[in-house]
């Protein structure tokens, strides 16, 4: 079974551009998160879609969004994009879960890589 | 604010020593607790899940405990080997997931 799948691996744009990363989830799987992993920093929660809802949203600018399509893959879009706004980006999915809402297992994949110039 | 703590940041061990890593929460409203391992840089590998309702969840090698009481879990890892070398984070799910920063660990063969 195919894992958590995030498109691209690594890429480069420069300051005021804009991206968008994709990730496509587990099969079965409702849920996505995303996560921004700077360097020497923790995993910061962006966002978190289900059933193609945004459920929450973590502190960060507007200019961060993003959408859960109905195959429940998602994007990330970041827009005037930053030096800061270099990281690593991971997707993540889970199922509803045995013990009911929010408690499934979370899977993540490999993530995006994005440098800004 | 959930905040979730992991000290020390990084851990030099021996070879074939048991170890153990531990996670501290401040609200024990939560839904589970996972701990993940990650290499440098790659993505998250998931190691064991804790459900609120449970105590300990055990994988080979991998022996994780909860007290939501006390805000606390502790991953064990006997027998230690090189390849455990990596950074283990502990995530508390409640309305969202909140990582700890990690500890790095350093098996030396």
């Amino acid at each position: 079974e195919a894992g958590v799948t995030q498109s691209p691996t690594h890429l480069i744009k420069t300051r005021g551009q804009q991206v968008t990363l994709r990730c496509s989830p587990i099969s079965g799987h409702t849920s996505v998160y995303w996560y921004q992993q700077a360097l020497g920093l923790g995993l910061q929660f962006l966002l978190w879609y289900d059933e193609g809802e945004e459920r929450n949203r973590g502190n960060f600018p507007p200019r961060f969004s993003g959408r859960q399509f109905p195959n429940y893959s998602s994007e990330l879009n970041v827009n005037a994009l930053e030096l800061e706004d270099s990281a690593l980006y991971l997707c993540a999915s889970s199922s509803l879960g045995s013990a009911g809402w929010n408690t499934g297992e979370l899977f993540f994949g490999e993530g995006s890589r994005l440098t800004v110039l | 604010k959930q905040e979730v703590t992991q000290i020390p940041a990084a851990l030099s061990v021996p070879e074939g020593e048991n170890l153990v890593l531990n996670c501290s929460f401040t609200d024990s409203a939560i839904y589970n607790l996972q701990w993940f391992r990650q290499d440098p840089g790659k993505g998250l590998t998931s190691l064991l899940l804790i459900q609120s309702s449970q105590r300990e969840q055990t994988s080979g090698r991998l022996n994780a405990s909860l007290d939501k009481s006390s805000g606390r879990s502790t991953l064990y890892i006997a027998a230690s080997q090189p390849g455990d070398s990596a950074t283990y984070l502990c995530a508390v799910r409640h309305s969202k997931l909140t990582f700890g920063k990690g500890i790095t660990l350093s098996v030396r063969p």
